[in-house]
């Protein structure tokens, strides 16, 4: 059974940094694809940033190219978003996903019940 | 960058059929994904590749998709069925601009 657990969300100053984890089991990591996606409180879904399985390709949305960095340990199951200069817009549940297949991006199979992050003075 | 435009709200009563549409440039040559979220849950996938269903969602569930517009189709609704409902498409391959969402569209069963 696919189980996405995101670890790592808290509050934190504007302008500082950190690292959400997502933790994979009952599949084979190092196989898929795997995507950050975020939810502001009460709006709609955001895609974040997409890892290939080997960790070789990566995109990001514009809205967070150059600020955040996503990548994986193939070794330890674990998928990683690094968000630095951090907005109060930033503020969101950041769920972790699955691509269904890994050959290709999309669609997202399986997600993690999410991180909340709350970027506040 | 790729705009997918969803209706912000659907109603619909139970046993009849509600209708979802997702709007995009051309999106008939993209292969669009469909997903459901209820208050307090991560998003589950109802419908893939403009019309298949993954394993255990219902046949009530299907899609289609062509021209500028794909649509969501939920058959005999269900009070279980409200939520809100995403489209998702990759943007596109030129550009590397990535996945995109639409807006969402929240589905109430009166």
């Amino acid at each position: 059974q696919v189980q996405l657990v995101e670890s790592g969300g808290g509050v934190v100053q504007p302008g500082r940094s950190l690292r959400l984890s997502c933790a994979a089991s009952g599949f084979t990591f190092s196989s898929y694809g795997m995507h950050w996606v975020r939810q502001a409180p009460g709006k709609g879904l955001e895609w974040m940033a997409v890892i290939s399985y080997d960790g070789s390709n990566k995109y990001y949305a514009d809205s967070v190219k150059g600020r955040f960095t996503i990548s994986r340990d193939n070794s330890n199951n674990t998928l990683y978003l690094q968000m630095n200069s951090l907005r109060a817009e930033d503020t969101a549940v950041y769920h972790c996903a699955r691509s269904m297949w890994g050959s290709k991006w999309l669609p997202c199979h399986s997600w993690g019940q999410g991180t909340l992050v709350t970027v506040s003075s | 960058s790729y705009v997918l435009t969803q209706p912000p709200s659907v109603s619909v009563a139970p046993g009849q059929t509600a209708r979802i549409t997702c709007g995009g440039n051309n999106i008939g040559s993209k292969s669009v994904h469909w997903y459901q979220q209820k208050p307090g849950q991560a998003p589950v996938l109802v419908v893939y590749d403009d019309s298949d269903r993954p394993s255990g969602i219902p046949e009530r569930f299907s899609g289609s998709n062509s021209g500028n517009t794909a649509t969501l189709t939920i058959s005999r609704v269900e009070a279980g069925d409200e939520a809100d409902y995403y489209c998702q498409v990759w943007g596109s391959s030129s550009d590397h601009s990535g996945v995109v969402f639409g807006g969402g569209t929240k589905l109430t069963v009166l």
